[in-house]
């Protein structure tokens, strides 16, 4: 299996659910990032890990944890959501960060979150 | 206030029209890129352009970096139903922050 792959595709979880997206990358990449889109509105930004150490975190909610078990795996655990957070979760990889040479994302699918 | 401001929000267009969509900013950027995203999928990156004035062509698409890296602009020339997508722009910033745009929305009507 090549490129980006995130599970689940679609997920409906209650406020007081504990639920975790997946992300995995094929690509040898070694920086993964964590994204929120929402109709209209620009990407957001959540998380942003290099050589698995998180080097951003945009002043996400608490109810948010993401977790980098090693270069090739992300997750995004989540907690205690609210209706507002349901949107469209993108996992996203690049061989270097962002203002780096090489900073090409390469995105999964999405996870779509509806929170009820 | 947004950063980078994409126009126009939507575009619905018959098959065989032109068509050009802006991507513009007051913040200079070290490079600029444009994805291309389909229903139910994620963004794809079509382009990167680097150089003030810089014009790069994919097929019937044709991208341009302003002269100043604060805009940006991307043609499509006989438009065709696969071009159907959300267009996002994002630009690189100096101090590796990737700022993006909130989407041009393009339909073509066969």
């Amino acid at each position: 299996e090549t490129g980006v792959t995130q599970t689940p595709r679609h997920l409906v979880m209650g406020m007081t659910n504990k639920k975790s997206l997946k992300c995995e990358q094929h690509l040898g990449h070694n920086a993964m990032y964590w994204y929120k889109q929402s109709a209209k509105k620009p990407l957001e930004l959540m998380f942003v890990y290099s050589l698995e150490e998180r080097v951003e975190n945009n002043s996400v909610p608490s109810r948010f944890s993401p977790e980098c078990p090693n270069s090739s795996h992300l997750f995004l655990h989540l907690h205690t959501l609210q209706p507002e957070d349901s949107a469209l979760y993108l996992c996203a990889s690049s061989q270097d960060r962002a203002g780096g040479l090489n900073t090409e994302a390469f995105f999964g699918q999405g996870t779509r979150l509806t929170v009820v | 206030t947004q950063l980078l401001e994409q126009s126009p929000q939507f575009l619905s267009i018959q098959e065989g029209e032109n068509l050009t969509v802006y991507c513009n900013s007051s913040s200079v950027f070290s490079s600029l890129q444009w994805y291309r995203q389909e229903p139910g999928e994620g963004p794809v990156l079509l382009v990167t352009v680097v150089t003030g004035g810089e014009v790069k062509k994919l097929k019937r698409l044709t991208f341009q970096f302003g002269d100043a890296r604060k805009d940006s602009s991307l043609h499509i020339t006989a438009a065709q139903p696969g071009d159907t997508g959300l267009y996002l722009c994002a630009g690189v910033r100096s101090n590796y922050q990737l700022i993006w745009g909130a989407g041009t929305k393009l339909i073509i009507k066969p």
